[in-house]
């Protein structure tokens, strides 16, 4: 059975612009969350869907966005990029709502974003 | 929201010995409580979970322990090898979401 898949996984990026990253879940799996991974912050939660919904949201603010397609693949953009966008964004999948009932979310590689 | 707090940061032991780490966390709801290895630039993954009705769980030289009332799980590695070289991060989910410690970089040392 395939895991997370994530693409791509690194790419270079110049202030101002914006990116969009890719996640196809684990087959069967209808829960996708992102988050993003700093040495300073550590993993911190952006957001999630579900059936195409967004369930949850992290602190973040409105430049960075996602949504799931009904094939539970998932994309984020981030737009108007900053320096401390740099980061590795994971994205995880799960079979139902992450957290509900101890569903366990499994992680992708993760995507590298080095703004500069 | 909840707050999970994680010691040490970093960690070394010798091969063959043992090595814990420690989170806790604020939210007495919090009901499941997964460990996530990360190797040097792969995903987290997932190598061990314990949900609040288990005090103990063991899966070979790993082993995970729950004290709802202090608000304290563990993670233990007995047996310590190279390869168990890595970061290790503890979260707690309350249902709606996932909250994870800031990570323990663990080295053995051969």
């Amino acid at each position: 059975k395939a895991g997370v898949t994530q693409t791509p996984r690194y790419l270079i990026k110049t202030r101002g612009q914006q990116v969009t990253l890719s996640c196809s879940p684990i087959s069967g799996h209808r829960s996708v969350s992102w988050y993003q991974q700093t040495p300073g912050q550590g993993l911190q939660f952006l957001f999630e869907y579900f059936s195409e919904t967004q369930r949850n949201k992290g602190n973040f603010p409105g430049r960075f966005s996602g949504r799931q397609f009904s094939n539970s693949r998932s994309e984020m953009n981030v737009s108007t990029l900053e320096l401390g966008d740099s980061a590795l964004y994971l994205c995880a999948s799960s079979l139902g709502t992450g957290g509900i009932s101890g569903n366990t979310i499994y992680f992708g590689e993760g995507s590298w974003l080095t703004v500069v | 929201g909840e707050n999970v707090e994680q010691h040490p940061s970093t960690l070394s032991v010798q091969e063959g010995d043992s090595a814990v780490i420690k989170c806790t966390y604020s939210d007495s709801a919090s009901n499941y409580f997964p460990w996530y290895k990360q190797e040097l630039g792969k995903g987290p993954q997932l190598i061990i979970d314990i949900r609040s009705n288990v005090g103990e769980k063991k899966d070979q030289r790993i082993a995970v322990t729950l004290n709802k009332t202090a608000k304290h799980f563990s993670l233990h590695i007995t047996e310590t090898q190279p390869e168990d070289s890595a970061v290790y991060f503890c979260a707690a989910s309350t249902g709606n979401q996932f909250y994870f410690g800031t990570g323990t970089s663990l080295t053995v040392i051969p």
